[in-house]
């Protein structure tokens, strides 16, 4: 399994500052996703990569802006923080025989 | 919106039973995945099963595919304590390089084995 690491593993942060979170990948894995877990909403892809600077939008994007200036990082950006994007934050990506491997996940309040 | 929905939401069994946990979907699929989450964890990918493919085993998992009812089954054998998690389905409508790389994922079933 690829080596993936988030950071941080828990935020708290007040409304309306930005926010960055951070996704490391250790085995030069081509795509990568941004998702959010909430409780009654299953896991929700906000945005994905498949390549360096090859992004694009999820089902909740709304918010979110990434970044992925090389392969190894991807970084998830909350403009200006709301309430309602207090969650717990997943990373993964997808592995050769196109399962996904998933960080530990970032918690992320919005005071 | 959600593509693929689990059923039941919940289920209890006493160790040592199977435990069956059902997923239904909408759209055409390439591919089913089911993940597994164990508390504050993140998911765990099981098995994978192709649209082309009708059951799949792995270790005391089983998996079938039913693409014209647009449902999934996940059998657990003899079910463990240790396999007290929230299971996933997810659906992947490509495996080619690009945009539709990307899974969706249903809200998961609680499963609690008691001892």
């Amino acid at each position: 399994d690829a080596g993936i690491t988030q950071s941080p593993r828990h935020k708290v942060t007040e409304t309306g500052t930005p926010v960055t979170l951070r996704c490391h990948q250790t085995e030069n894995h081509r795509y990568m996703y941004w998702y959010r877990q909430d409780p009654g909403h299953g896991l929700r892809l906000i945005h994905y990569s498949y390549g360096v600077k090859d992004t694009d939008k999820g089902e909740v994007s709304d918010g979110y802006s990434v970044s992925r200036s090389k392969t190894e990082d991807f970084l998830l950006t909350l403009e200006s923080a709301t309430s309602s994007q207090t969650s717990v934050y997943f990373c993964a990506i997808r592995e050769a025989n196109y399962g996904y491997t998933f960080g530990s996940g970032t918690r992320l309040t919005v005071v | 919106s959600q593509q693929g929905e689990e059923d039941p939401q919940a289920l209890s069994i006493q160790e040592g039973e199977n435990a069956t946990m059902n997923c239904s979907y909408k759209t055409s699929i390439n591919n089913l995945q089911w993940y597994r989450q164990n508390s504050g964890r993140g998911l765990v990918h099981l098995i994978l099963i192709r649209s082309n493919e009708r059951e799949k085993h792995s270790g005391r998992l089983r998996v079938t595919l039913d693409t014209s009812k647009k449902s999934s089954s996940l059998l657990i054998t003899a079910s463990r304590a240790a396999d007290t998690a929230s299971y996933f389905c997810a659906t992947g409508a490509s495996d080619l390089p690009g945009a539709n790389s990307k899974l969706t994922f249903g809200k998961g079933i609680t499963l609690s084995v008691r001892p």
